[in-house]
């Protein structure tokens, strides 16, 4: 099964500063399989990247990331009052389904 | 548009079995899988499975197999996830959302409180 690790656990930054968050896997994954949410309290998690890099639908291109095999990378260039939250990234495999990482917590 | 709404908030007794349902609208509902997620209080994203909405076919987690089971009634495109013998650790706010490799739309949420 294979294990995503999300780091930091939490990002204290401020409003225009660049975020730099970090997953990685267990063993490699598949790029198409690797996807990025964000979640705030009382909401539904959200789709901001799926194949690794491909922004989904009406996600500001401040979102993009990168990444391969076992190292992915979710950026924000500059960051809006809105994007604090906590991010997680996710991949698909046969069995289990979906994985999870433990999470990002982006906080000012 | 594409909406999923699920069911409201349940409180249950330890050993219980709660059904929580999803509601899809705006899609042909047998085109797409649906996932169920839960998150615990203070946790992250747990995935619980997913059901097939065409076939019935479903993939559950290890960690439930045996406790959940998930079904879809096509008629309604409506998709359930029934837990069983419920902990105090099943509380949660429990997600549906669509699709397979990942999930491009998220019902709102129901939460599920497991006290005596």
């Amino acid at each position: 099964e294979i294990v995503l690790t999300q780091s930091p656990g939490t990002l204290s930054l401020s409003p225009g500063e660049r975020a730099t968050l970090s997953c990685r896997a267990s063993q490699s994954v598949s790029s198409n399989y690797l996807t990025w949410y964000q979640h705030k309290p009382g909401q539904a998690p959200r789709l901001l990247i799926y194949g690794a890099s491909i922004r989904a639908t009406g996600i500001p291109d401040r979102f993009s990331g990168s990444g391969s095999g076992t190292d992915f990378t979710l950026t924000i260039s500059r960051l809006e009052p809105e994007d604090f939250a906590v991010y997680y990234c996710q991949q698909y495999g046969i069995s289990p389904g979906l994985t999870f990482g433990g999470g990002t917590k982006v906080e000012i | 548009q594409v909406q999923l709404v699920q069911s409201g908030a349940e409180v249950k007794k330890p050993g219980a079995s709660v059904k929580v349902s999803c509601k899809a609208s705006g899609y042909t509902f047998t085109a797409y899988y649906i996932h169920w997620v839960r998150q615990a209080p203070g946790q992250g994203l747990e995935w619980m499975g997913w059901i097939n909405s065409n076939s019935g076919g479903t993939n559950y987690a290890q960690k439930f197999q045996g406790r959940v089971t998930m079904t879809r009634d096509t008629s309604i495109s409506t998709a359930y996830m029934e837990l069983s013998s419920l902990r105090s650790d099943d509380t949660a706010v429990y997600y549906c959302a669509r699709d397979l490799y990942w999930a491009d739309y998220w019902g709102q949420g129901t939460l599920v409180t497991v006290s005596s």
